[in-house]
């Protein structure tokens, strides 16, 4: 059974600084990794999607990282800004016949101080 | 309106009632879902619509009754739930079958649900 873990659960940091989330899952038989943000009693939004056999994404300011083998995700985040603040989930898919099935992390609540 | 959209945004109810959340996607999507985030737990996912077949239903309870009208609705009846139903419902939707399920699922903004 596929689980996904999140560390850290939380995490405050200054403005400014360059941080790194991480992802782990216990079954590398994943057909891709996905990134999202979710804001206080919002929905998520996506990301990155990374599928399996790429090594990373980027998008602006962020760049998610993929080791499919070691089971690991990373999720980086430069020049962080109180924007930022959010809980970031992560989450990984089967294979289509597995119904396009999401298993998500716990999350990392972001804090980013002014 | 674009994107996902869920009413109600909140809903409180008691154990003896019966009310229905309801989702509604513009994106021209063939599969939809339903998640239920619990505080401090990870989102779990309920049931999967495809072309309004349900393809998934994730050992849900039976209180919990799935509606697909159509490829662009999707309806989670409720009935004699218990306080631990309480938690925000998330609706998404993807391309679906076409895709191989592969592609990125977008969000509506949750009910948030306390039952007393």
């Amino acid at each position: 059974k596929q689980e996904v873990t999140q560390i850290p659960a939380a995490l405050s940091v200054p403005e400014g600084e360059n941080l790194v989330l991480n992802c782990s899952f216990t079954d590398s038989a994943i057909y891709n990794l996905q990134w999202f943000r979710q804001d206080p009693g919002k929905g998520l939004t996506s990301l990155l999607l990374i599928q399996s056999s790429q090594r990373e994404q980027t998008s602006g300011r962020l760049n998610a990282s993929l080791d499919k083998s070691s089971g690991r995700s990373t999720l980086y985040i430069a020049a962080s800004q109180p924007g930022d603040s959010a809980t970031y989930l992560c989450a990984v898919r089967g294979f289509y016949n597995q119904g396009g099935k999401l298993i998500f992390g716990q999350g990392t609540e972001l804090s980013v101080k002014p | 309106e674009t994107g996902v959209t869920q009413t109600p945004r909140h809903l409180v109810m008691g154990m003896t009632n019966k009310k229905s959340l309801k989702c509604e996607q513009h994106l021209g999507h063939n599969a939809m879902y339903w998640y239920k985030q619990s505080a401090k737990k990870p989102l779990e996912l309920m049931f999967v619509y495809s072309l309004e077949e349900r393809v998934e239903n994730n050992s849900v309870p039976s209180r919990f009754s799935p509606e697909c009208p159509n490829s662009s609705h999707l309806f989670l009846h409720l009935h004699t739930l218990q306080p631990e139903d309480s938690a925000l419902y998330l609706c998404a939707s993807s391309q679906g079958p076409t895709s191989g399920y592969t592609d990125t699922q977008y969000f509506g903004p949750g009910t948030r649900l306390t039952v007393l």
